[in-house]
């Protein structure tokens, strides 16, 4: 079964410490792509990559980082100098081109 | 910068209603536009787009979008809304020349009534 799998549903996260939300597809896509949610917001671009080993900031990539180090995972660490961490987090692929973005169903991240 | 603006947040009506949501968005350069919706439970998916020539796209549920140029607008359009319309709906830009930018606007929570 192809798709986008974002794991874990929920997320909590201590003051001060980095967090990995895992985003894995099977679909065989070059772009991926994390945004982030916020009530009243929409989605926000955090970062995008085209390829396997790079990848850009989109508008909010303060306080993040990624790698993409194979084609079929992109982890997202919010690390402790992100100052408001609470979200929910989308991932989503696309093959290249094209405009069709295939979404994972989320990780909420919360602030303890 | 990049920017899209929805108009409503919430939107409410009866079943038959006609749907129009709005969507402006500005750009220095050329964008190409789109509407996601996530239907409750789901995922967030395409519902149709426009990059260029006829102005008005047709979608898939009988959904339909026309793109002012002038007015920087893409409003999204349905004649007669069902129940399973109801959904949030995401109006989203791109710049031509950087498809990985995708970006959303807030979002519109439309709730049909029966």
């Amino acid at each position: 079964d192809g798709g986008i799998t974002q794991s874990p549903k929920y997320l909590f996260r201590k003051e001060g410490q980095n967090v990995t939300l895992s985003c894995e597809q099977n679909l065989n896509h070059d772009a991926m792509y994390w945004y982030r949610q916020d009530p009243g917001q929409g989605l926000r671009l955090i970062y995008y990559s085209q390829i396997v080993n790079d990848f850009q900031k989109g508008d909010i990539a303060e306080g993040y980082s990624v790698s993409r180090e194979k084609k079929e995972s992109f982890p997202l660490t919010v690390t402790s100098a992100q100052k408001n961490p609470t979200a929910f987090y989308l991932c989503a692929s696309s093959a290249t081109g094209s405009e069709k973005l295939f979404f994972g169903s989320g990780t909420q991240l919360s602030v303890l | 910068a990049q920017s899209v603006s929805q108009h409503n947040h919430h939107v409410i009506l009866s079943e038959a209603a006609s749907l129009e949501l709005g969507c402006n968005y500005s750009y220095g350069g050329t964008v190409n536009l789109f509407w996601y919706v996530q239907y409750p439970g789901q995922h967030l998916q395409l519902l149709l787009k426009y990059f260029s020539g006829d102005p008005l796209v047709k979608g898939i549920k009988g959904f339909e979008a026309e793109f002012i140029k002038s007015k920087f607008s893409f409003n999204l359009r349905k004649p007669s809304v069902q129940w399973s319309d109801t959904a949030e709906y995401f109006c989203a830009t791109r710049p031509t020349d950087s498809w990985g930018k995708l970006q959303f606007g807030a979002g519109t929570q439309v709730v049909v009534t029966p």
